[in-house]
């Protein structure tokens, strides 16, 4: 069985302030997708990011950056200088590789506070 | 394109009445989900559909009943609902994920409340 583990429930930082949200997952796979989704306050899902499993490349984006660690199982997302508009939910997610119809397997999702 | 779309966007029940939640795409993906969203809980799959006419349980199927009669909509009724079944509900489809490569569209969901 597959699972994700966000254990920060919420944080709350200062504008300008880096917060990392961690992810942690399990999966006898070799093959999987991890993916980041953002749901701001209107409810919305928003896609950051899918990593594949063999691709261990940590990832640039702005101010966001993803990294990837196989050996401990971890997909860490990074906001540097966080801004009032990066308050929202975030949830990690995994999904087997291959071309099947499995779903997404989600974390419970962290709380992202920004505090202007 | 519009992409996933679902109706209706809000919904209230008394315990016991039915309801049907209608799911488009018009993005001709193959595979469509439905989630539903708790509190605390993050995203559960509910049930999901590898094609038109086929359909399976996913995480947490019970109370619920799924219909894929046409490739773009994807049903999810609820025949008698429950205040348990107070939730967030999203709709999603997806492409085949060959080639490693897979995306996943979200629809903007639906709120039901069960009273």
């Amino acid at each position: 069985a597959q699972k994700v583990t966000q254990a920060q429930t919420e944080i709350s930082v200062v504008e300008k302030e880096d917060v990392t949200l961690d992810c942690v997952y399990e999966t006898r796979d070799t093959t999987y997708y991890l993916f980041w989704y953002k749901q701001p306050p209107s409810g919305e899902l928003v896609f950051l990011i899918r990593r594949n499993s063999f691709d261990e490349q940590n990832e640039i984006s702005g101010r966001y950056s993803w990294n990837f660690q196989k050996s401990t199982s971890s997909f860490n997302f990074t906001i540097t200088a966080s801004q009032v508009v990066d308050s929202a939910v975030y949830f990690c997610a995994l999904r087997r590789g291959g071309g099947g119809a499995d779903g997404l397997t989600f974390g419970k999702g962290t709380h992202l506070i920004i505090q202007p | 394109n519009a992409g996933v779309t679902q109706t209706p966007k809000f919904r209230v029940l008394k315990t016991g009445q039915s309801m049907t939640l209608l799911c488009a795409q018009d993005m001709n993906h193959e595979y469509m989900y439905w989630y539903r969203q708790d509190p605390g809980m993050g995203l559960r799959l509910i049930h999901y559909s590898v094609g038109e006419g086929t359909t399976a349980k996913g995480e947490v199927p019970d109370g619920y009943n799924v219909s894929r009669l046409k490739k773009q909509n994807f049903l999810l009724g609820l025949e008698s609902a429950a205040p348990s079944q107070t939730s967030v509900y999203f709709c999603a489809s997806s492409t085949l994920g060959a080639g490693g490569k897979y995306e996943q569209f979200f629809g903007p969901g639906t709120r039901l409340t069960v009273l």
